[in-house]
């Protein structure tokens, strides 16, 4: 199974701040990589697909780069609905496997 | 806007199976464009793919719980089906459906998700 890991595993940044995280897969994973936003008590909601690519009716503030085995998620301007969980998923391969998420929280 | 919501017993008992139910609304569970996806999450821990299944009855299981899941559909009823046999509290998790775009690999994603339904194993 290709392994997951993202770094850190939780943030604390102000409203307005621009934020990244990380995500490192075992093995490279090309493109094939995608980013969830979960809030407590709630699904994951899809973000960015296919490493860059934006969700519809996602917000431009989001964005994602890389490929290979590191693959990073920018939040270009913090907003206080962005205090979430974050979570990156492969789908090089099977299993399809996820990573144990971001926390980010209110400095 | 298409609809996915779970249903099924909250509790469930160590060496017992599990079931649960997805229900598809505002949307074709038999689109050739999409799969459908069993996902869980143990309570503080990440997200785990538990089954992937195809309108047709094709499925792809993830090999670590292969040997106790069955996922199984009923287009007729737009809904599709999870049994996970000799649980544990290990099993304790919240269980998501979700449509997948894309089968289990080269390109895919889930881009509708269920609430949820918390699923708790103990005796």
């Amino acid at each position: 199974d290709i392994q997951m890991t993202q770094s850190p595993s939780s943030l604390s940044a102000s409203v307005g701040d621009r934020v990244n995280f990380t995500c490192r897969a075992s093995q490279s994973v090309s493109s094939l990589l995608n980013w969830y936003q979960q809030k407590p008590g709630k699904a994951p909601k899809l973000l960015i697909y296919s490493a860059s690519k934006l969700q519809t009716g996602v917000p431009s503030r989001f964005s994602g780069a890389g490929s290979g085995t590191d693959f990073t998620l920018t939040i270009s301007s913090l907003q206080p609905e962005d205090f979430a969980t974050y979570h990156c998923q492969q789908s090089y391969s099977s299993p399809r496997t996820f990573g144990q998420g971001t926390k980010v929280e209110i400095k | 806007q298409l609809q996915l919501q779970e249903s099924g017993p909250g509790l469930v008992k160590p060496s017992d199976t599990l079931s649960l139910t997805c229900t598809v609304s505002s949307g074709s569970i038999r689109s050739s464009d999409y799969y459908w996806a069993w996902i869980r999450q143990p309570p503080g821990k990440g997200l785990e793919w538990i089954g992937t299944i195809y309108y047709t009855g094709t499925t792809y299981y993830n090999p670590s719980l292969k040997s106790r899941i069955t996922v199984s559909v009923d287009t007729s009823k737009s809904q599709f089906f999870l049994k996970l046999s000799s649980v544990t509290a290990a099993d304790t998790a919240m269980y998501y459906c979700a449509r997948s775009r894309g089968a289990v690999a080269g390109g895919s994603d889930f881009d509708y998700w269920g609430q949820g339904t918390l699923v708790t194993v103990s005796s």
